[in-house]
């Protein structure tokens, strides 16, 4: 099975600091993008960051960015300057070319502490 | 521009019964996803359609189905429930399908099984 993996269940980090969330991947295919969601407390998820495979350079959102390692399949996330309103459930999820369809792994629930 | 908007929001059913939900994509969005998220086994991939034709589905027991109308609109039905089947039901859209871009998710519809 094509699996995506998140190996830290929850984290914690003080405000201001910064924090990294791991996510390694499995895939076969050449065409696929990676994607960090986050789902606050009751409330719908929402994208945080996109990466194209193809694409070498990692992408960045704001505090938001990504450390892509595509020959070790590996996908983390890294924020910086860590805010209250980051506190959430984590998502890493690959999608494949030509379909919308995404394998979500497990989660990470990052809590930002004042 | 209104958001994904999932009804109904919360519902309690018993074993045996039958469920609807109704998912209303973004205007002008095309394709439409859905997603079972439980504690146990994560999000889970269901169903896509684009343009009234469901173009992937999930590995779930025929008891789901799905379906889209000419609006765009989405329902999702599950025959016979059983208790396993208590989660929250996420519906997500997109502008269009196979691009794989950014996911607009609902807040989802919790079902609960009793």
């Amino acid at each position: 099975a094509q699996t995506v993996t998140q190996s830290q269940p929850e984290m914690s980090v003080q405000e201001a600091e910064t924090v990294t969330l791991s996510c390694t991947y499995d895939t076969s295919e050449n065409n696929y993008y990676l994607f960090w969601y986050k789902q606050p407390p009751s409330r719908q998820m929402i994208l945080v960051i996109r990466q194209e495979a193809y694409k070498q350079q990692n992408a960045t959102e704001n505090r938001f960015s990504v450390n892509f390692q595509k020959a070790a399949k590996s996908f983390s996330l890294k924020i910086s300057d860590s805010q209250l309103g980051d506190t959430a459930m984590y998502f890493c999820a690959r999608g494949q070319g030509g379909s919308e369809k995404l394998v979500f792994g497990k989660g990470t629930k990052l809590t930002v502490n004042p | 521009k209104a958001g994904v908007t999932q009804t109904p929001r919360y519902l309690i059913k018993t074993r045996g019964q039958q469920v609807t939900l109704s998912c209303s994509p973004i205007s002008g969005h095309r394709s439409v996803s859905w997603y079972q998220q439980t504690p146990g086994q994560g999000l889970q991939f269901l169903f896509e359609y684009f343009s009234e034709t469901q173009r992937n589905k999930g590995n779930f027991p025929g008891r789901f189905s799905g379906r889209q109308f000419s609006n765009s609109r989405s329902e999702m039905n599950v025959s016979t429930l059983e208790l396993g089947d208590s989660a929250l039901y996420l519906c997500a859209s997109s502008p269009g399908w196979g691009a794989t871009g950014e996911l607009f998710f609902g807040e989802g519809s919790r079902l609960t099984v009793l």
